[in-house]
């Protein structure tokens, strides 16, 4: 386990279709985030995970989004009824919470709606 | 205001050049990452600063506390340092707020 990894990498889908995204953080780190990175700009927060629960969301995610991290290990991201403005790179990270502040950040996947 | 500015937005630089990339922050921080993206998207975590410098080859980062500003610089940079640069800070809380990028091309 050397770092975060998320899959897949690339996700083009249909307008109107669901799409999950998995993050598998380091195994140790009991903080996970994720962010979603639009064209031009820095990544935005979404949500954050301590272990199994899910603290914060932000107002960014619609009812279309939803995250779990069911034991307190891998995370996914759901969308449904994708829109075209969903097309982003979305970002996840880890952390652990007796280290630090320090996040380790996944690759990235990258959704295209079409 | 941003939180988070960088600059420049856009640099273009001769292979061999000495680059600096300026972040500057307005909120208390607990640790500041240097972070890369290449044109696949893909981020990779170059530094994570708290205090003084760190050096990892021809990268070298900075940060003042008090000044709330850290530097980049790459040194003999090279065609394969083109990317976007991206400072993201974090305040002691969960969340990180990112700089919207320095895009640096590099010319052979």
């Amino acid at each position: 386990d050397t770092g975060v990894s998320q899959n897949p990498r690339h996700k083009i889908t249909k307008r109107g279709q669901n799409v999950t995204f998995r993050c598998d953080p380091i195994s140790e780190h009991n903080r996970l985030y994720w962010y979603r990175q639009t064209l031009g700009q820095g990544p935005e927060f979404l949500t954050y995970f301590q272990n199994e629960a899910q603290l914060e969301k932000s107002r960014l995610l619609s009812d279309r989004f939803s995250a779990e991290r069911p034991k307190g290990s891998f995370s996914t991201l759901e969308i449904q009824r994708t829109e075209q403005g969903d097309s982003a790179m979305y970002l996840c990270a880890s952390s652990n919470l007796s280290g630090g502040v320090g996040a380790f950040f996944g690759q990235g996947t990258r959704l295209t709606v079409v | 205001k941003n939180e988070v500015e960088q600059s420049p937005q856009n640099l273009t630089a001769q292979e061999g050049e000495f680059i600096t990339i300026n972040c500057s922050y307005s909120v208390g921080i607990s640790a500041l990452h240097w972070l890369q993206q290449h044109p696949g998207g893909g981020i990779v975590s170059l530094f994570m600063l708290s205090s003084g410098k760190k050096k990892h080859g021809r990268l070298i980062a900075t940060i003042n506390i008090q000044e709330k500003h850290s530097s980049l610089h790459i040194t003999a940079s090279h065609p394969r340092d083109s990317a976007v640069y991206i400072c993201a800070v974090n305040s002691g809380t969960y969340k990180y707020i990112f700089g919207t990028g320095t895009r640096l091309k590099v010319l052979a």
